[in-house]
């Protein structure tokens, strides 16, 4: 059974920095390109980062760039997400979610998705 | 402002059939496939559509997906209670080389 667990979020204060991961099991992850997708509270689905299986490729929205940084781990089936100079609009809950198609990037078709952890930004 | 444009709010009787719209450009929908996510109330997305039309495994027929240029559309058929959710489409942009959601849209079955 395929399972992505994200962990890491939490409250921070502004300006602050916190490191978000996602394990996954139950497929072959270095196959799969990854994402990050976050919501922020009683919002819609905001695309933030893309790795594909391999590392080669990474892509961020453009407002993130320069604070966030995605990155993986093979080796132990893990996703993370690197977030410096934090505020409050970056207030959501993350979400990991796999690629569907082993070793395509860049087809936005997220077939698994974790149950999401949450960051709060706030003084 | 989403990159791709949805109606905030659809709504039936239960047993209609409902569509939902997601508009883009040339540069995302007119040039990927897209793909569609119900998430009910406090939970995960889930895949219901992608490469436009394909329903994975345990997808009711219900649902069904269409692309035309670069639109694209939800249908859902005998609506149920349970299929109130808030509806997303997706797909990439290649000129923003980002994945893109629309707005989503509320589904409320009257």
């Amino acid at each position: 059974e395929v399972q992505l667990v994200e962990s890491g979020g939490d409250l921070v204060k502004p300006g602050g920095s916190l490191r978000l991961s996602c394990t996954a099991s139950g497929f072959s992850f270095s196959s799969h390109a990854m994402n990050w997708v976050r919501q922020a509270p009683g919002k819609g689905l905001e695309w933030v980062s893309s790795i594909s299986s391999g590392s080669s490729h990474i892509d961020y929205a453009e407002s993130l760039k320069g604070r966030f940084t995605i990155s993986r781990d093979n080796a132990k089936n893990s996703l993370y997400l690197q977030m410096n100079s934090l505020r409050g609009e970056d207030t959501a809950v993350y979400y990991c979610a796999r690629d569907a198609t082993p070793f395509l990037y860049g087809l936005a078709t997220y077939d698994y998705w974790g149950q999401g952890t949450l960051v709060t930004v706030s003084s | 402002q989403s990159v791709l444009t949805q109606p905030p709010s659809v709504s039936a009787a239960p047993g209609q059939k409902v569509t939902i719209s997601c508009s883009g450009t040339s540069s995302n929908i007119g040039d990927n496939y897209v793909s569609w996510y119900q998430q009910l109330p406090g939970t995960a997305p889930q895949l219901l559509i992608y490469d436009n039309h394909k329903r994975p495994s345990g997808i009711p027929d219900r649902f069904s997906g269409s692309k035309s240029g670069t639109s694209a559309t939800l249908g859902i058929t005998g609506l149920q209670i349970g299929d109130e959710a808030d509806y997303y489409c997706a797909t990439w942009d290649i000129t923003l080389n980002t994945g893109v959601f629309g707005g989503g849209t509320k589904l409320t079955v009257l």
